[in-house]
Parts: C-alpha cells; sequence; structure tokens
C-alpha cells in the first residue's frame, strides 16, 4: 500500500527565514511520481512541483528547491526567503498508476505553514 | 488555458436530500478524478474517468455515490440521501494526455449536511 506521511502539522516562521517542509513515503511501485501543492486559505489545490522515481537530481525553481533521497524514501521541499503570501497548508502526494494509463494521488495530511511579518 | 471550474463552490443540505456537483475541466484533458477532503486532512481519491468511461472507483465511494461523465466533458457527482458525515469538500481535478501525471485541481465544492 501506498503511504506519505508529513510529520510537521504546523511551522511558523519570520518572513525572509529558509523553511523546509518534510516528506517521507512508502511504495512497492518502481516507478513512481511525487508532488508537492499548496492551498492557500481559498481551497484550491495549486501544483508546485513534480518528481519521477528515476531522476534524483535535485533542482531549484525560483525560491522553491526540492530534496529527493531514493534511499530514505524522502522527498523534501523548500522555501528559501519566505514571504507572507508562502502561508497556506503544503501537501506531498505519491503518484500510483490506475487502469488505463491514469493515475492517482495518495497525499499526506499536509502541514500548515504561517510566515509572519 | 481555462483552468478547472466546479459548480456550486458551497453547498448546504439537510441530511436526507440529494446533492449534485458539477466539473468541468481543462479543455482537452481527458482525465478526470474526483476527491473528496476533510478538514485537517489530504484529499483522498474518489473515482477516475478516462473520457466517458469510469475506470476506477475507491471503496469510499459507497452506493449513495455516483459519478458520470458523458461525451467525455464535464463530470458530474451525485450524493444521494446525504449524511452528515457527507460534509466535505469534493475536489475536480483534470490531466491531460502527456504531462507526467500531473493533474490540476479545481476550487473545490464545500458540502455542509445538516
Amino acid at each position: 500500500a501506498q503511504k506519505v506521511t508529513q510529520a510537521q502539522t504546523e511551522i511558523s516562521v519570520v518572513e525572509k527565514e529558509d523553511v523546509t517542509l518534510d516528506c517521507v513515503y512508502e511504495t512497492r511501485d518502481t516507478t513512481y511520481y511525487l508532488f508537492w501543492y499548496k492551498q492557500p486559505p481559498s481551497g484550491e489545490l495549486v501544483f508546485l512541483i513534480r518528481r519521477n522515481s528515476f531522476d534524483e537530481q535535485n533542482e531549484i525553481s525560483g525560491r522553491y528547491s526540492w530534496n529527493f533521497q531514493k534511499s530514505t524514501s524522502s522527498f523534501n521541499f523548500t522555501i528559501t526567503a519566505s514571504q507572507v503570501v508562502d502561508s497556506a497548508v503544503y501537501f506531498c502526494a505519491l503518484s500510483v498508476l490506475l487502469t488505463g494509463g491514469g493515475n492517482k494521488l495518495t497525499f499526506g495530511t499536509g502541514t500548515q505553514l504561517k510566515v509572519e511579518l | 488555458d481555462t483552468g478547472v471550474s466546479q459548480d456550486p463552490r458551497h453547498k448546504i443540505t439537510k441530511r436526507g436530500q440529494n446533492v449534485t456537483f458539477r466539473c468541468d475541466p481543462i479543455s482537452e484533458h481527458n482525465r478526470l478524478y474526483w476527491y473528496r477532503q476533510t478538514l485537517g486532512q489530504g484529499p483522498e481519491f474518489l473515482t477516475y474517468f478516462q473520457n466517458e468511461a469510469q475506470l476506477e472507483k475507491s471503496r469510499l465511494l459507497s452506493n449513495r455515490f455516483s459519478a458520470e461523465r458523458p461525451k467525455g466533458s464535464f463530470s458530474t457527482l451525485e450524493i444521494q440521501r446525504t449524511e452528515q458525515g457527507d460534509s466535505a469538500m469534493y475536489l475536480c481535478a483534470s490531466r491531460g494526455p502527456a504531462g507526467g501525471d500531473t493533474q490540476y485541481f479545481g476550487p473545490g465544492t464545500r458540502l455542509t449536511v445538516l
């Protein structure tokens, strides 16, 4: 069975601090995708980043970066120089293949990030 | 490119009533998904369509729930004889034929059953 664990329930930082959100996953699949989504108070889930299981190269995209380590089944997400607008719930998700080439996402319970002035 | 839209955004109903939600995916996205999210939890998969065919249903989808996607365009999710436990945010997502599994979500329909 697939499982995603986000142990951090809530994180509070002061604006301009860097913050790392942790994600640990479980799957028996050898090929899979991992995602981070952001859910602001409005409720809409916003796609942030995607990483496939066969590429462990870590990347940076603007203020976002991620650290994927297959050996420890972790997919951590870092926001550099946080801003108040980054305040939201962040979800880590694991993609599982379905019939017909589709996929379903298994989400963690989310981490509430509060960025204060 | 218009995003995923859902209607209504909010629905309040009394226990025992039927409700129907609509989702319009991103145009040309052939895959459509429904998820349910309760307070303090991540979204949970309910069902999946490829074009008009419903290919997967979660055990969460009791026989009071039914989903359709006529003609492979918009989709509807109906809940019959609503219960208080059905109160949740119902999220729709769509995905194109390419794109590395990325699903794009709509704003959701928040259901409150009194």
